[in-house]
Order: C-alpha cells, then structure tokens, then sequence
C-alpha cells in the first residue's frame, strides 16, 4: 500500500483480556516502530525492527507486552492481561533508511475498560 | 541517555503573530538527526524536517524556519504569519546514529485563534 496501515483503529477490551495490534508498513521498508501515545502525553518508544537483527526491545513496559514481524513485513503488538493504563494510542512507523524519514501509520486506539 | 525537552507545553497566538516552539536536546552521539514532527487533530503525525547532526545550515520552508545551533543544543521551529490550519501538536525528535529509534518530547500544543 501507499502508506503504513494499522488495524484494528480503534478497539475497546474488558480488563485483563488480552489484544493484538496489527501493523503493515510500506512495502520494503526494512525498519518498523512501534511508539505508545498516552492521552495529552508525548510518544513513547515501545520496540523498533531492523531488518533480521535482534529487535530492541528496550521501551516494552511489562512482560505483558510483546511483539512480533512475520517475514520482515507485518509486525503484532499483543498486550497480555490488559490494565487501564495501557489505554493508548499504538502508533506504528517504517522506515527505508532509517533517518531519512519515518512514515507513521493512523494509530489503533486502544480503550482498557 | 538521548533526551528531548519542548519547555513549553501549550502556546496561543492570534491569526498573523509569528510564534516559535523550543526543542533543546541532548545526546552523546557526536552523528545524530533532528526532526519536527506537526500532529493535527486528527492525530496523524506529519513529517516537517530532518536535520543531521553536520548541517548547521538555517532552512525555511515557506512559512516555516527552522534554527539549529549545536552550541546550545537547539533545534527551534518558527512559524511566520501563523494560521488557523497550523493549530496542531508538534513535537521535536532525536535519533541517533546507530539506530533510527526516534526520542520525541513532550509536545508543544500550538493554538492560533482567528
């Protein structure tokens, strides 16, 4: 597609069930983030892939949360156990050459109720 | 550690004032890459600029100005003659040489009245 895709864009879950998030970036793009909004908050590095490196998971809050990318191309973010505060904006961007640009996707909103 | 601070949080303008939004950054990394990112309410994030660590050259983009100056680690955006259509979130970025994680601030929300 044209540009990064995520889906579902907005989802609301019970507490304590869990959720995926779904990313598709732009076709050859070799980097994907995803990045944590929180209402009125700045965004918050959760996980970046490169390519088949080790992803740096460095920004994962819990063990509750994980990631995944399929074949270097569709990445899952699944929330575990969800709380209220994991109520969010999931933001997810790829990357071709890394600092030459980042495109974000739309953003699925996540509502722990 | 990689941080980046926007100070201020909320700015209101009126319609035609000129208005500038502070990003001060810090970082080890003697290459790194500096962007503005604008998020309008409908919660996109729009690309604006990059800016690497080398090139400490002023750009303007028709309205917008950008000033980085590694002297005070800075890495200003101005708006000249602002419109209703800039109200928006923008956020100042970092990311390092080594990997393109992005380190955003806080966000400065821009109001420009009529």
């Amino acid at each position: 597609g044209a540009g990064v895709s995520q889906s579902p864009s907005n989802k609301v879950t019970e507490k304590g069930k869990d959720v995926e998030l779904r990313c598709d970036p732009i076709s050859g793009h070799t980097a994907l983030y995803w990045y944590r909004q929180s209402l009125g908050q700045g965004l918050e590095f959760l996980i970046y892939f490169q390519g088949n490196s080790a992803p740096d998971k460095s920004g994962l809050p819990s063990d509750r949360f994980s990631a995944e990318r399929t074949g270097g191309s569709v990445s899952t973010l699944t929330i575990q156990r969800t709380q209220q505060e994991d109520s969010a904006v999931y933001l997810c961007a790829s990357s071709s050459r890394g600092h030459y640009g980042y495109t974000f996707g739309s953003g699925t909103r996540l509502t722990v109720v | 550690a990689q941080k980046v601070t926007q100070a201020q949080t909320e700015i209101s303008v009126v319609e035609k004032e000129d208005v500038t939004l502070d990003c001060v950054y810090e970082t080890r990394d003697t290459t790194y890459y500096l962007f503005w990112y604008k998020q309008p309410p409908s919660g996109e994030l729009v690309f604006l600029i990059r800016r690497n660590s080398f090139d400490e050259q002023n750009e303007i983009s028709g309205r917008y100005s950008w000033n980085f100056q590694k002297s005070t680690s800075s890495f200003n955006f101005t708006i000249t003659a602002s419109q209703v259509v800039d109200s928006a979130v923008y956020f100042c970025a970092l990311s390092g040489a080594r990997t393109g994680k992005l380190i955003f601030g806080q966000g400065t929300t821009l109001q420009v009245k009529p």
